[in-house]
């Protein structure tokens, strides 16, 4: 069984400062996901990564994925507040659920930015 | 292009009835996936569907079914709701299996 762990669960930072966010996960996949969502709100796609060394950056987040390691980052660099919100990171692929496609989500990361 | 519509937006129901969720996706796309989400257990996959045809189901009871039509919109049905049924279904369309799933609003159950 898949299972995608996240850390941490909750990080509070102040605006201008660098922080990553880790993903594992437990079985081999092809594609890992990052999703933003807002309170209230759905899932915002931020980032699909489909192969070992994949890096792509928007604004001032960038995600990477080592899939030797299983593990996916994301990095926020210079945070402002517009970025609180909850990041979820999402393993899909043949390997994941006994062989569905959907996606195992981890639990999320509740990020608070301070100005 | 319009995004993943879903409705209701809001449902409160009573344990022992049944309710039927509807999503549109995206124009073009023929996957659709559904999800619930809990403050307890998270974002859970509940099944998906391309093509009218439902290739993949997660872990939940019978009493969760969906289903696709010819025009790729999706309806999702749980019968005998239970207290726990309360939850956000979030519906997801992407282009076909195993590409970016973009998600629609939600509809929030409440089940009393």
């Amino acid at each position: 069984e898949l299972k995608v762990e996240q850390n941490p669960l909750f990080l509070s930072m102040q605006e201008g400062k660098n922080y990553t966010i880790y993903c594992n996960y437990s079985t081999t996949s092809d594609r890992l996901y990052w999703y933003r969502q807002d309170p209230g709100k759905s899932l915002e796609s931020l980032f699909v990564l489909l192969s070992n060394g994949a890096v792509k950056q928007e604004g001032r987040l960038m995600a990477s994925l080592d899939t030797k390691a299983r593990l996916s980052t994301l990095h926020i660099t210079a945070a402002v507040h517009d970025l609180s919100a909850t990041y979820f990171c999402a393993v899909g692929g043949r390997a994941s659920g006994g062989g569905a496609d959907g996606l195992t989500f981890g639990k999320g990361t509740h990020l608070i930015i301070q100005p | 292009k319009a995004g993943v519509t879903q409705t209701p937006r809001y449902l409160i129901k009573t344990r022992g009835q049944q309710v039927t969720l509807s999503c549109s996706p995206i124009s073009g796309h023929r996957s659709v996936s559904w999800y619930q989400q809990t403050p307890g257990q998270g974002l859970q996959f509940l099944f998906e569907y391309f093509s009218e045809t439902q290739r993949n189901k997660g872990n939940f009871p019978g009493r969760f079914s969906g289903r696709q039509f010819s025009n790729s919109r999706s309806e999702m049905n749980v019968s005998t709701l239970e207290l726990g049924d309360s939850a956000l279904y979030l519906c997801a369309s992407s282009i076909g299996v195993q590409e970016t799933q973009y998600f629609g609003p939600g509809t929030r159950l409440l089940v009393l």
